[in-house]
């Protein structure tokens, strides 16, 4: 069975750092053909694409954040840890982690339940 | 940046009926689209890949159909379960990351 389970702070102040680990469980992070995005929405909003890391270690960021963003692996921990620098209000949202899976298509096919991350003084 | 774009922003059903969702890409993804349905204090489930394949446990009643830049998700009869809001998303250039659509809701009418 597939899960994926973010953490993390709940409240984090203006200028500090974010940190999220995703634990997944039932698929190895060192599987071919397998990745984990992290994708935020805002209360009431859309979702948004932040980041992504491949079995090779490949990594791809958002582009309107990439110089915020450091995604990283522990395939021992099965663990995806994603950092966010300089936080501000309006990065208020709820974090998910999610599996992809790419074959002859491609699959964003679990997530994780979601952390909702409130940034505020 | 590929920018989606979906209409209408809401869709009022009655149950039974049929529900015809539209995504729109600003250049051609091919057929690298998905649909997501996303229930109130729930994370998306997949509904649809490449365009037109089912995911795993999702009923005959959706169907996706379109290639290049319009897309269409159907639902052939609107179950109670089903109301709720529905995201496309591009992965045409996918080493490069995914974007969403604003979301289509469908309430009950």
């Amino acid at each position: 069975q597939v899960t994926l389970k973010e953490s993390g702070p709940v409240l984090v102040k203006p200028t500090e750092t974010l940190t999220l680990t995703c634990t997944v469980s039932g698929f190895s992070l060192s599987n071919a053909r397998m990745g984990v995005s992290w994708i935020r929405q805002p209360p009431g909003k859309a979702l948004e694409w932040l980041a992504h890391i491949f079995s090779n270690d490949e990594k791809s960021y958002s582009t309107s954040l990439k110089s915020r963003l450091t995604i990283s692996k522990d395939t021992s921990k099965s663990q995806v840890v994603l950092t966010m620098t300089n936080m501000d209000p309006v990065d208020t949202a709820t974090y998910y982690c999610a599996r992809i899976e790419y074959s002859s298509s491609l699959k964003v096919d679990y997530w994780g339940q979601g952390t909702l991350v409130t940034v505020s003084s | 940046e590929i920018v989606m774009t979906q209409s209408p922003a809401t869709l009022s059903v009655s149950p039974g009926e049929r529900a015809t969702l539209s995504c729109r890409a600003s250049q051609s993804v091919s057929s690298n689209l998905a649909w997501y349905q996303q229930k109130p204090g729930q994370a998306p489930r997949l509904l649809i890949y490449g365009a037109s394949t089912r995911a795993t446990g999702i009923p005959a009643r959706f169907s996706g159909s379109g290639s290049g830049t319009e897309f269409t998700l159907t639902i052939s009869s609107l179950q109670s379960e089903d109301f709720a809001v529905y995201y496309c998303q591009q992965y045409n250039n996918w080493l490069r990351g995914f974007t969403f659509g604003p979301g289509t809701k469908v309430d009950i009418k």
